[in-house]
This record gives structure tokens, C-alpha cells and sequence, in this order.
């Protein structure tokens, strides 16, 4: 069964403050991808980024920063010098590597940037 | 342009009601999907639909019916609306199917049903 855990359930921290968020995935596939959505409080859900279970390069862009590391099942996200804007909801996703592309969300970390 | 479209944002019903959510995609994407986000931000996909194809049926309950006229749109109507459908449906497509493809969502239809 594939399974998602985003243990922090909230994260407050003040502007200027990195913060990460962690993911930790659980399934038996080989081939899987993995994916973290944003949700501002608007509510919309904005893709972030993608990573395949083949490619373990840790990415980076701008603020933002992906660690996937398959020994300890998890891909986490940084957040450097966090900004208000940043407050949302954020959403870890696995998908297997079957071709139905269904979804398999963990239930999300609300962070909270304060001024 | 907006790439995924829902309509309408804000639906409020009474229980017993039957309604319909809209989603159109301009991305020009074979695969458009269907998710509930609950009361507890709990995401899970619904329906997912291939070219007109039901290709993902969750156990959902039948009053939910997802029809695709084409590849662009996937409605949902669900009959008999109950309190407990009062949720957030996020719609969303990908190029084809296949996990490899990034799935990009529309900004949700929030459901209250009274």
C-alpha cells in the first residue's frame, strides 16, 4: 500500500527563519514519483515540484530546496529565509509507477510565517 | 488564461439537492481528474478520466456521476446532496496518464451542503 506521512500537522516560524517540512513515503514500487503542492489560503493547489525515485539529485530553486533521500524514504522541503508569503498549506504526494497517475497525499503541514 | 477552470467556486445547497461542478483545462491535456479535500485538508482522488475514459473509480458513492463530453471537460453531478458532501472538489489534468506527468489542479469548488 502506498502511504505518505507529513508528521507535522503546524509550523509557525518568523520571517528571515529557515524552516523544513518533512515527508516520509512508504511504498513497495520500484519506479515512483514523488510531488509537493502548496496551498496558499486563497485555497488554490499550486504544483511545486517532481522528483522520480530514479533521481536522487537534491534540487534547488531560489528559496526553496528538496532533499530525497530513498534510504530513509523521505523528501523533504526548505524554506530559506521564509517570508510571509510562504504561510500555506503544504501537501507531499506520491504516485506510483503504474500508468492511472492517481494521487496519494499525505494530510499536509500548515506553516505559518509571522512577521 | 486560466489553465484549469472551475465553475462554480462557491456552491451552498440544501441536503436532497442535485448539482453539477464544471472543470474545463485549456492545456490541451488527455487525462483530467476529480479530488475531495475534506473538512481536515485530507486530499483523495474521486474519478480519473482518459480521453473521455473512465480510467480511476474510487469507491465514491453512486450519487457522484462524472460525465467528460471531451477531452477538455469533466463535470461532476452528485445527487442527493448530504451533509457529509460538503467539502472542497478540486479537478485537475495531466498531459496523458501516467504517474510521470504532472497533474495541475483548478482552484476547487467549495461545497456547503445545509
Amino acid at each position: 500500500a502506498q502511504k505518505v506521512t507529513q508528521a507535522q500537522t503546524e509550523i509557525s516560524v518568523v520571517e528571515k527563519e529557515d524552516v523544513t517540512l518533512d515527508c516520509v513515503y512508504e511504498t513497495r514500487d520500484t519506479t515512483y514519483y514523488l510531488f509537493w503542492y502548496k496551498q496558499p489560503p486563497s485555497g488554490e493547489l499550486v504544483f511545486l515540484i517532481r522528483r522520480n525515485s530514479f533521481d536522487e539529485q537534491n534540487e534547488i530553486s531560489g528559496r526553496y530546496s528538496w532533499n530525497f533521500q530513498k534510504s530513509t524514504s523521505s523528501f523533504n522541503f526548505t524554506i530559506t529565509a521564509s517570508q510571509v508569503v510562504d504561510s500555506a498549506v503544504y501537501f507531499c504526494a506520491l504516485a506510483r509507477g503504474s500508468t492511472l497517475g492517481r494521487l496519494y497525499f499525505g494530510r499536509g503541514t500548515q506553516l505559518t510565517v509571522w512577521p | 488564461d486560466t489553465a484549469v477552470s472551475q465553475t462554480p467556486k462557491y456552491l451552498v445547497t440544501q441536503m436532497g439537492n442535485d448539482k453539477s461542478i464544471k472543470c474545463e483545462q485549456n492545456l490541451g491535456h488527455d487525462t483530467m481528474y476529480w479530488y475531495k479535500q475534506d473538512s481536515k485538508k485530507f486530499l483523495k482522488i474521486m474519478f480519473s478520466y482518459n480521453n473521455k475514459e473512465l480510467i480511476i473509480n474510487e469507491t465514491v458513492p453512486n450519487r457522484f456521476s462524472p460525465k467528460s463530453p471531451d477531452k477538455a471537460h469533466l463535470n461532476l453531478h452528485i445527487n442527493s446532496l448530504e451533509l457529509g458532501d460538503s467539502a472542497v472538489y478540486f479537478c485537475a489534468s495531466s498531459r496523458r496518464r501516467g504517474t510521470q506527468e504532472t497533474q495541475y489542479f483548478g482552484p476547487g469548488t467549495r461545497l456547503l451542503v445545509l
